[in-house]
């Protein structure tokens, strides 16, 4: 079956642009996360959905990162104003339990800004 | 918050030979603990977890433990192959939905 799919796979931004990273979590799945995975670490927790509700956004960096998933499915993580620190892999995962428990990953978006 | 530390952040074994890696963490109410396998370009994969009721816990060649009293649990891979080279990390769920990784251990397996 078709996993969690991310687009776009690569972007590349100059500082100051805005972007948009898309997540298609697995059909039926309720738990969606997003996190930023810098070289070499490990995926650091941004946001949480359960269904269309942001059930915490603890995680965010700052104001200028914005995540919505307006129908309980396809998630979109928003930069403003994007700056070099927030280059990074950025991850999207889904569960089927509202623990999160037994996340699927999708392949990320690797985001360069210049 | 919860801070999981990893060791080693790079191992190299001999094809056929055992891994093991180690994770710590420090919030004793984390209850869930993942491991997941990252290859270079992909999304981590969860290969196997265990819940804080279960010491051990197996699928074929590889295997986790965990010791809530000391706070660690830890990583086995048996029969090692090449296509087991990775990037291993290992992740804590304390409270919520709030999942907290380790820094990665990158696995080699030598032919």
């Amino acid at each position: 079956g078709a996993g969690v799919s991310q687009s776009p796979r690569y972007k590349v931004a100059k500082r100051g642009q805005d972007v948009a990273l898309r997540c298609d979590p697995i059909s039926g799945h309720v738990s969606l996360f997003w996190y930023q995975q810098a070289l070499g670490q490990g995926p650091e927790f941004l946001t949480y959905f359960q269904n269309e509700a942001q059930l915490d956004k603890s995680g965010l960096p700052s104001d200028r990162f914005f995540a919505e998933r307006p129908e309980g499915s396809v998630s979109t993580l928003k930069i403003q104003r994007t700056q070099q620190e927030d280059s990074a892999v950025y991850l999207c995962a889904s569960s089927l339990e509202v623990s999160g428990e037994t996340q699927y990953f999708g392949p990320g978006t690797r985001l360069l800004v210049l | 918050g919860e801070n999981v530390e990893q060791h080693p952040s790079t191992l190299s074994v001999q094809e056929g030979d055992s891994a093991v890696i180690k994770c710590t963490y420090s919030d004793s109410a984390s209850n869930y603990f993942p491991w997941y396998k990252q290859e270079l370009g992909k999304g981590p994969q969860l290969i196997i977890d265990i819940r804080s009721n279960v010491g051990e816990k197996k699928d074929q060649r590889i295997a986790v433990t965990l010791n809530k009293t000391a706070k660690h649990f830890s990583l086995h891979i048996t029969e090692t192959q090449p296509e087991d080279s990775a990037v291993y990390f290992c992740a804590a769920n304390p409270t919520g939905n709030q999942f907290y990784f380790g820094t990665g251990t990158s696995l080699t397996v030598i032919p």
